[in-house]
């Protein structure tokens, strides 16, 4: 039941874009997507709710195609910030919440 | 500072040991998660509430650990006789139907 996210990791320069996929094998409510850097806990970034809408925050957004069970977050012109490990969270209709494995992303100037 | 604490932030214990963790979630937030983390790998699910209920638990949850969430309010993680497998960080997650935010975590150590 746990989402399969890829790559599992990803290294850029600042300024690139980069790809964050996460597929599952269950039919899915919802998406959420959250960045952690280390030692510290996740931090949420946005939540897909089933419509296949696509959402934006500053240069991260993402979309949720439910009928294919995917989300992919988008991160255009990356900054060093962006660094982190990067997590999708996915639900069924009964809220039950299954983390992937998570993306390393590393920004480098 | 999400508005989610977690009580204590660390945790060190002797084998066989029982520990308490608390959460206090968002006040709003009617949905409350218990996750457990270890190095490398994303948060696990543990369990779930709504208000007072207690609606999924993780088949990979032993009988040892029990968590509540007495009023609805704050909630209570219990391991009893814990192991050294049972190190990790444990983290409570507060929801809305359109947020869910972490807390800090409690680092737990079983020597």
């Amino acid at each position: 039941q746990q989402p399969v996210q890829s790559p599992q990791a990803v290294i850029l320069r600042e300024g690139e874009d980069a790809v964050i996929n996460c597929s599952s094998s269950k039919a899915l409510y919802s998406v959420h997507w959250y960045r952690q850097k280390h030692g510290e806990a996740p931090v949420f970034l946005m939540i897909l709710l089933k419509g296949g809408e696509q959402k934006g925050h500053d240069k991260i957004s993402a979309s949720f195609n439910e009928k294919k069970q995917q989300s992919s977050l988008y991160l255009t012109a990356s900054q060093l910030s962006y660094s982190g490990t990067y997590f999708c969270g996915t639900a069924g209709n009964n809220n039950d919440m299954r983390f992937g494995a998570g993306t390393r992303l590393t920004v480098k100037p | 500072d999400t508005g989610v604490s977690q009580d204590p932030r660390h945790k060190i214990t002797k084998r066989g040991q029982n520990v308490t963790f608390r959460c206090d979630p968002i006040s709003e937030h009617n949905r409350l998660y218990w996750y457990r983390q270890t190095l490398g790998q994303g948060p696990e699910f543990l369990t779930y509430f709504q208000n007072e209920a207690q609606l999924e638990k993780s088949r990979l949850l032993s009988d040892r650990f029990s968590a509540e969430r007495p009023k609805g309010s704050f909630s209570t993680l219990e391991i009893q006789r814990t192991e050294q497998g049972d190190s990790a960080m444990y983290l409570c997650a507060s929801s809305s139907p359109n947020t869910q935010y972490f807390g800090p975590g409690t680092r737990l150590t079983v020597l």
